[in-house]
């Protein structure tokens, strides 16, 4: 099973750039979540969505944007690359929270972006 | 706003040396205090779930254990193969997980 699969792995930006992180699982699963994880700090949900055409902010939303066109795919899109955007990005899909251990998230290998 | 503390930051063990990770939070409804593993350049993989104080779930070496207000992850004996950043993310009633930084646990053989 493939699971979450997200690509690009690795990529560099210029400043005032734009791109795309592809995500997509197999599972199907009705939830899907972008977090941020920057060194020495936890998991920072950006967007997520409970099905598809259903998006909603997370905790850092700004200069981010997503789509859910599809249960399977979930792009997160950066507008104008900045410097504060280098991270590493994860995409991951549940079935459900609340919902015993189906709210178990899975979570892709993740992009690791840099904004120079 | 939900807040989780995790300590210590990071932990050396000597192999089958045991010890326990700890995961301080403060949540609104608690639904459930989940524990992940995050080895290095990978995503974090789920451990266990726990959903009310008391509970206790086990698995290999590892034994996560649930109060009001702080979660333990025990580690028995612990061989090199743990060594990896664990994650502590309780869920409160909005249904989003809180992360913690987590605790990097280096066991050297």
């Amino acid at each position: 099973n493939a699971g979450v699969t997200q690509t690009p792995k690795f990529r560099i930006l210029k400043i005032g750039q734009s791109m795309t992180l592809q995500c997509t699982q197999d599972m199907n699963h009705n939830y899907m979540y972008w977090y941020r994880q920057d060194p020495g700090m936890g998991l920072k949900l950006i967007y997520y969505s409970v099905g598809a055409g259903i998006t909603d902010k997370g905790e850092v939303p700004n200069g981010y944007n997503v789509s859910r066109s599809t249960t399977e795919d979930f792009p997160l899109r950066l507008e104008l690359a900045a410097p504060s955007q280098t991270s590493v990005y994860f995409c991951a899909s549940s079935y459900a929270p609340g919902v015993g251990t189906n709210e178990k998230l899975f979570f892709g290998s993740g992009t690791q972006l840099s904004v120079l | 706003e939900d807040q989780v503390t995790q300590s210590p930051e990071a932990l050396r063990l000597q192999e089958g040396e045991s010890s326990s990770l700890n995961c301080s939070y403060t949540v609104s409804g608690l639904r459930g205090l989940f524990w992940y593993r995050q080895d290095p350049g990978k995503g974090p993989e789920f451990l266990f779930t726990l959903y009310s104080a008391g509970e206790e779930k086990e698995k290999e070496r590892l034994k996560a254990t649930l109060t009001k207000k702080e979660s333990f992850l025990h580690i028995t004996a612990p061989k090199p193969e743990d060594s990896a950043t664990y994650l502590c993310a309780p869920g409160g009633s909005n249904y989003k997980l809180t992360f913690g930084k987590g605790t990097l646990l280096t066991v050297n053989p």
